[in-house]
């Protein structure tokens, strides 16, 4: 079981919006501001698409963005695209004794 | 341009020891937490641990008694040891500078551990 709750699928139409929720304790999510989101396609990697809650790396597209309210993190994506489609996990800084903890992973189907 | 590259036995028995190293080409190497985090088939990510340049680490509390992680900055690697291993480390691995606005990770090592 996954230290961070979120919901293990989502689903939106070309140039739809989805939001993907993120739920840990204050132990985690909501006692820093140390939030990120990978991108996880089929075989490959994951790619960190938001950091520190709401920053992007270098050469994500303005379409994802995250934000934070209390224990809960979210990821949006605006104006999806067939791309998007793909594993999202988000992860958090825990403190100097768990340091970090991952969600279970949603799958995005657009 | 940072690329990761990892290797070690994909194949393991019960209570045998998972030994992995990540090479560092192309980029720098001090100053930062090199990572290790793993994915049971079909499931989320979980992290591991990490190691800077220095030796410093940081464990998963649950994987703590089990992990060794370690370094050799003349070649620039950073390695992890997990003993002994059962059916639920049954992962793939990878190594990666993550998180970080510059996040970098390796292709992944694909390890079974079956009898």
């Amino acid at each position: 079981q996954s230290a961070l709750t979120q919901p293990p699928s989502a689903s939106g139409s070309p140039g739809q919006s989805v939001t993907i929720s993120c739920t840990g304790t204050s132990s985690d999510v909501g006692g820093y501001n140390y939030v990120s989101w990978y991108q996880q396609h089929p075989g490959k990697a994951p790619k960190l698409i938001i950091y520190e809650v709401s920053k992007r790396p270098s050469g994500v597209p303005d379409r994802f963005s995250g934000s934070k309210s209390g224990n809960t993190a979210s990821l949006t994506v605006s104006g999806l695209q067939a791309e998007d489609e793909a594993d999202y996990h988000c992860s958090s800084y825990a403190g100097s004794k768990n340091f970090y903890v991952f969600g279970g992973g949603t799958m995005v189907t657009v | 341009q940072v690329q990761l590259q990892q290797w070690g036995a994909g194949l393991l028995k019960p209570s045998e020891t998972l030994s992995l190293t990540c090479a560092v080409h192309g980029g720098a190497f001090y100053g930062y937490y090199w990572s290790w985090i793993r994915q049971p088939p079909g499931k989320g990510l979980e992290w591991i641990g990490e190691i800077n340049h220095l030796g410093s680490t940081h464990y998963n509390p649950s994987l703590k008694s089990r992990v060794t992680l370690s370094v050799d900055t003349s070649n620039k690697q950073v390695s992890l040891k997990l003993s002994p291993v059962t059916a639920a480390d049954t992962a793939v691995y990878y190594c990666a500078r993550t998180p970080a606005a510059d996040d970098y990770w390796g292709q992944g090592t694909l390890v079974t551990v079956s009898s």
